[in-house]
């Protein structure tokens, strides 16, 4: 297998523009989550998902964060406006089912940085 | 909020010796893994171990839990070049549905 793919690696972007992060997690996984990567906060978790279904979305920063599960094979974390606040590394990981039984497995993430 | 936190922020030693790192958390888990990263890329999980477990090993890496104290260890025995990055506990807390990572420890390896 792959691994989880994440697209683009890297993306500078102008304030106020919108972003599109996407994640392809391993074939078979049920679990998919977003984090995101500081060097103020560490890795924080954004949503994650359950059978394509968001179950907690309660680290979302704000209404200007969104994400989306369309199917089993794919995801998106969109940021619209953006900020430069926003700069950080975001990591889309998945696995077979929730912490207590195994291992999550990252992707490579994106590296986003917004002027 | 952090449920981990890793001691110490930053470790740098010769390689061949020995690596201890330790996290502390302050809810009861289900279980508590690690995790490496290395610079420029995603996290690689290394080993879990259960609250019901007190230690672990897998090749270089032993992991104890002591959940009367709320803390974990990390160590890598025999150090090498190759070992130099980021290690990171998270905790699974009772309750919590998802993992919750600590700030981490560098560590770094000197040949």
């Amino acid at each position: 297998d792959a691994g989880v793919i994440q697209s683009p690696r890297h993306e500078v972007t102008e304030m106020g523009q919108e972003v599109t992060l996407r994640c392809k997690p391993i074939s078979g996984h049920d679990y998919l989550f977003w984090y995101r990567q500081t060097m103020m906060r560490g890795l924080e978790l954004l949503i994650y998902f359950n059978n394509n279904v968001p179950i907690d979305d309660s680290g979302m920063p704000e209404d200007r964060f969104s994400a989306k599960m369309p199917n089993a094979s794919f995801s998106t974390l969109k940021i619209q406006p953006s900020e430069p606040r926003d700069s950080a590394v975001y990591f889309c990981a998945s696995s077979f089912a929730l912490a207590r039984v195994g291992a999550q497995y990252f992707g490579p993430g994106t590296r986003l940085l917004v002027l | 909020s952090q449920q981990g936190e890793e001691d110490p922020q930053a470790l740098s030693i010769q390689e061949g010796e020995n690596a201890t790192m330790n996290c502390s958390y302050k809810t009861s888990i289900n279980n508590l893994q690690w995790y490496r990263q290395n610079s420029g890329r995603g996290l690689v999980h290394l080993i879990l171990i259960r609250s019901n477990e007190r230690e672990k090993h897998s090749g270089r890496l032993r992991v104890t839990l002591d959940t009367s104290k709320k803390s974990s260890s990390l160590l890598i025995t025999a150090s090498r070049a190759a070992d130099t990055a980021s290690y990171f506990c998270a905790t699974d807390g009772i309750g919590a549905q998802k993992l919750v990572f600590g700030q981490g420890t560098r560590l770094t390896i000197n040949p």
